[in-house]
This record gives C-alpha cells, sequence and structure tokens, in this order.
C-alpha cells in the first residue's frame, strides 16, 4: 500500500524553464509534506516542507503546493538550473515524530 | 558543523551472518531515523530514536534492531542476513522531535552474497 506515490519517474526540462514534479497521498493523517532531493552517491538533502494547513510555500526558486481536498502536493522549480538535475523525492510526516513515508522519486534532468 | 556521518560505507557479508552499522549525528540533535534504500522498496523508514528511546519503528522483521547512546549516536543491527537485506542504509538526524527536517548522512551500502 503506498501511501505516496510519483507517478512520473523521470521529467526533462530546459534550462531556464519550469520544473514541476507532482506526488500523490492517501493518508489524511498527515501533518507535513516535504521535498527532498538526492544526487548520486549522497544521502537526501532536504528541500522544502509545508504544513497541512498552508496550501503554499515559497522558498527562493522553490514553491511547493498542496491541495489537500485532491491530496496532491506539487514542487515548482523556477527557473530550472543545470545544478537541480538530480532524483526528487516526495515525502510525508506526522507531529508524531520524524517517520517520512517517501514516494519513490523523480528523477530531473535539466538540459543547458 | 561536521554533518552525520556512517561507518562502514561499504561492506559485503554472506547469508546468515550479522551486521552492525553505526551513525553519528549531529551534535546536538538527539532524534535519529534509520532507513532502508532499495531500487525495488525505494526509501522505506526503519526506526526512529529520541533520547536513547524508540520512537517509531517501521514494518521490518525482528531480526532488525536498533538503539541510540546517550551521547546521542546510534547504531543498528540486522542478523541473519538475507540476499535481500542489500540496500543502502540511511541514518538521519534532526533537532526536532517531529516535523520531518531531516540531515541525512552518505549511508552505508550492504551487499548480501
Amino acid at each position: 500500500d503506498q501511501q505516496v506515490k510519483q507517478n512520473s519517474p523521470s521529467l526533462s526540462v530546459q534550462e531556464g524553464r519550469i520544473s514541476i514534479l507532482n506526488c500523490d497521498y492517501t493518508n489524511s493523517m498527515f501533518d507535513y509534506f516535504l521535498w527532498y532531493k538526492k544526487y548520486p552517491a549522497e544521502g537526501p538533502t532536504f528541500l522544502i516542507s509545508i504544513s497541512s494547513i498552508k496550501d503554499k510555500n515559497e522558498d527562493g526558486r522553490f514553491t511547493v503546493f498542496l491541495n489537500k481536498s485532491a491530496k496532491h502536493l506539487s514542487l515548482h522549480i523556477v527557473p530550472s538550473q543545470p545544478g537541480d538535475s538530480a532524483v526528487y523525492f516526495c515525502a510525508a510526516a506526522s507531529n508524531a515524530g520524524n517517520m517520512l513515508t517517501f514516494g519513490g522519486g523523480t528523477r530531473l534532468m535539466v538540459k543547458p | 558543523k561536521a554533518g552525520v556521518t556512517q561507518t562502514p560505507r561499504y561492506l559485503i557479508k554472506t547469508r546468515g551472518q550479522q551486521v552492525t552499522l553505526s551513525c553519528s549525528p549531529i551534535s546536538g540533535h538527539r532524534s535519529v531515523s534509520w532507513y532502508q534504500q532499495t531500487p525495488g522498496q525505494g526509501l522505506q523508514f526503519l526506526f526512529e530514536y529520541f533520547s536513547e528511546t524508540q520512537r517509531n519503528k517501521g514494518n521490518f522483521p525482528g531480526r532488525f534492531s536498533g538503539r541510540q547512546f546517550s551521547n546521542s549516536r546510534s547504531e543498528m543491527n540486522v542478523s541473519t542476513l538475507e540476499l535481500g537485506d542489500s540496500a543502502l542504509y540511511l541514518c538521519a538526524s534532526s533537532p526536532f522531535l517531529g516535523g520531518g527536517e531531516l540531515f541525512f548522512g552518505e549511508g552505508s551500502r550492504l551487499t548480501v552474497l
């Protein structure tokens, strides 16, 4: 039972354009949603998060949108840069601790 | 500030053996959690510790165990290794009790032959 799903295994975008990564979840009890970025041979790095009481959070080039009724969140990267090429994981957590449920990841390739 | 340090980085074991992995969190972080990453199952939560107490446990068999010491360092142990235990084991620390913002180490890659 996959509680967090990323349906696109890969995404290719031109440098300077917008990258949109999507994530769906099924558990209404999640309190926080997060995005992590992972480069090969490194551990995941926290990127941005959003509380379930908000619908948008922005940090520089990164914006996360949350649609609770659709149980859907997305990460927008504008403008995309070649250094953004990595695997992006969507994750969800509750206030009860740091137990994260991860999606399967989306490999983003930003072409120069 | 030093990041999360995991040792060993790579190890090879045979079926039936046991393995112990070590994790030193970022100084001041009292929450330590462990994740298993495999190509088939992705990133899966193993357990979380805070102040030497296990707070949450994932859906893994009893062969997987862990502990946290008073200096917040943590170890995880896998006994009676199976081929399917081959994975990247990631440790993460956090200064917070919740919220999910974790700082991950580079992982320990275990190969079971």
